[in-house]
């Protein structure tokens, strides 16, 4: 399942709402992740089964959607936010992400 | 609270060969099952393998099929990536993460990732 996210750099200022999508090639349900990668580190979970915060993810990140359209939203962004972000289906084999969203600082 | 640790990477000549490791603690390491995924690069996420809590089933991505093989240590809370006739696109970070589905093999999320090993194939 091929996972295309969009847009491929997002460049706001803190406090503005981020708006993050991904596609999937066929219906994964709600069987997407979303992970938040910063220079240097491991990639973070942040959201599972479309829409579950992971444990000790901020409230200001949602997630939505099912089938093949997702989004990932963060209402309004903080400085520690800007990042890369890779969605992830984990509904079917082989496990497939997504080439990944730059958040950036405008 | 969770910890994974790698060990193993480095530099190594195309078609030798490399094992990594991952240790594990702050969880019942033998109720979970594993993965490995790597990262080439300035390039995004491939999954490579998993194994089920005891070991006893593994499943790889494409890449990984045929050279790669992953095993555990329950006794050792430890796992391994086998990596053999190593290729220069074999060059990435790899990452051992905990599954978030439990003990079995099925598709799955990452809910922890260990800090990343970096191997280098280069003649």
């Amino acid at each position: 399942i091929v996972l295309t996210q969009s847009p491929a750099t997002l460049s706001l200022s803190p406090g503005e709402r981020a708006t993050l999508s991904c596609r999937a090639s066929q219906s994964v349900t709600t069987s997407l992740a979303w992970y938040q990668q910063k220079p240097g580190q491991a990639p973070r979970l942040l959201i599972f089964d479309a829409f579950t915060r992971a444990t000790g993810i901020p409230a200001r990140f949602s997630g939505s959607g099912s089938g093949t359209d997702f989004t990932l939203t963060i209402s309004s962004l903080e400085p520690e936010d800007f990042a890369l972000y890779y969605c992830q289906q984990h509904g079917y084999w082989p496990l497939t992400f997504g080439g990944g969203t730059k958040v950036e600082i405008k | 609270q969770v910890q994974l640790v790698e060990s193993g990477g480095g530099v190594v000549q195309p078609g030798k060969s490399l094992r990594l490791s991952c240790a594990a603690s702050g969880f019942t390491f033998n109720s979970h099952g594993m993965h490995w995924v790597r990262q080439a690069p300035g390039k995004g996420l491939e999954w490579l393998a998993i194994i089920s809590y005891d070991g006893s089933n593994k499943y790889y991505g494409d890449s990984a099929k045929g050279r790669f093989t992953i095993s555990r240590d329950n006794f050792e809370n430890t796992l391994y990536l086998q990596m053999n006739s190593l290729r220069t696109e074999d060059t990435a970070v790899y990452y051992c993460a905990k599954g978030g589905g439990g003990s079995l093999v099925v598709p799955t999320f990452f809910d922890y990732w260990g800090q990343g090993n970096l191997v280098t194939v280069s003649s």
